[in-house]
Formats: structure tokens, sequence, C-alpha cells
């Protein structure tokens, strides 16, 4: 089974830290994908990557950044954490040789309360 | 610019009866629509794709349709029971750039018993 893994189930951090999240996925997946769900907002795509050090912004990339140096780990930062980036953040891969890439393999998520 | 709907927040229904749920998008041309099932406190979890070109797939107690004239897809639970009971995704994806898929808000099921 494929298995993405977040570092953290919950996270509490003051504003104005820098935040690192940290998702490992162990199928050699090409893409990876960052997300924040909210209720009534749904999941929105944050940054995803569909290779080693490359990056591409998703639809709500202000105050985030990401790192993928290796194929099996992208992370996530919160360059200067604010009250308003308190949310579920969830990390997904997926691989173009199964079903064109479409299908994605979720972690279990990081709950993040910024105070 | 693109959106997608899902039907009211919450379903209950009684354990046994079909649940149907549904899909509308706008300003979006899908060539795949996707559905996954959320637990509380844990990830979404892929459920079924259909296609474009495909009007309806099943598994198991599952089916889905995809109209694309209408700009629906319908998702069925047939049978259901109290561990159906879950929140509900419907996510859409491009042709080109398949791998970047946008997802809907969720229906939350809750079957009783």
């Amino acid at each position: 089974d494929v298995k993405v893994t977040q570092s953290s189930r919950y996270l509490v951090k003051r504003t104005g830290e820098k935040v690192f999240l940290e998702c490992v996925q162990d199928m050699d997946h090409e893409n990876m994908f960052w997300y924040r769900q909210d209720p009534g907002l749904g999941l929105r795509l944050i940054y995803f990557s569909y290779d080693v050090k490359m990056k591409e912004k998703g639809d709500i990339p202000e105050g985030y950044s990401v790192s993928r140096e290796k194929k099996e780990r992208f992370s996530l930062i919160l360059e200067s954490a604010s009250t308003n980036q308190t949310s579920m953040y969830l990390c997904a891969s997926s691989s173009p040789g199964l079903a064109g890439g479409i299908e994605q393999f979720f972690g279990p998520g990081t709950r993040l309360t910024v105070l | 610019s693109q959106k997608i709907e899902q039907n009211s927040e919450a379903l209950n229904i009684q354990e046994g009866k079909t649940a149907t749920l549904t899909c509308n998008y706008t300003n979006y041309s899908p060539a795949y629509l996707q559905w996954y099932r959320q637990d509380p406190g844990r990830g979404p979890v892929f459920l079924l794709l259909i296609r474009e070109n495909e009007k309806e797939k099943r598994k198991e107690r599952l089916k889905v349709t995809f109209d694309t004239t209408l700009k629906q897809s319908l998702f069925h639970i047939t049978a259901s029971q109290p561990a159906d009971s879950a929140t509900y995704l419907c996510a859409l994806a491009p042709n080109t750039n398949a791998g970047k898929s946008t997802f809907g808000d969720g229906t939350t099921l809750t079957v009783k018993p």
C-alpha cells in the first residue's frame, strides 16, 4: 500500500515563527501536493511538484514556500506564521503511471494552530 | 472562474436506503472526475474515477455517473450502512496537467441505523 506520512498530526506555533511541515511518500511517486482544508472552503491547493527541485504555485501560495530536494520528500514552509494560517494541512502524492497521475494518495494531515 | 458545487453540506438517510450525492461544476471541461471519501481527522481516500467519455462506472455498492452536457456527476451508495457515514468529495481533473485536480467542498453523509 502507498503510504504518505506527515511529520506531525497536531502542531501549535506562535505568530511570526517559521514552521516546517514535512511529507514523505514511499512509493516513488513523481507528483506531490500540499493542500489546506478549511470548513466551507474545501481543499485548496497551495503548491505542487512534478519532480525533484521543481515546484509550481497552486491556488493560494501566498505566505508559503516549498522544498523538494529528494523525490520522496516534500516540505511546506511558513516563513512567518500568521493566525489566518491556522488550518488542516494535507499532503498528497500521485504517479503519472497510475491512471495518468489523477488518483491522489493523501497523508493523515497536520492540524496547525497559530496563536 | 471554475466552480464545483456539491449538494447540501449534509445528507441524512436511513440504513439500507440508497444515498445519492451530487457534484455540479461550471466554467470547466474536465477530462476526469473522481470521488473521494474522508473520515473525520483523516486524509481523503480515493474511491472511483470516471472519464469524460464514460457515462457510468460501478464498484461494489458504489455507482458514479458523469453527464458532461449537464456538467454533473451523481454518486450513489446502494444498501447504505452506518459505516458509510463520512464526507464525500468530488474532484475534477483536466486533460492536460491531469495530475492537478480541483476539489469540491464535500457532502457529509450520515447513515442512521
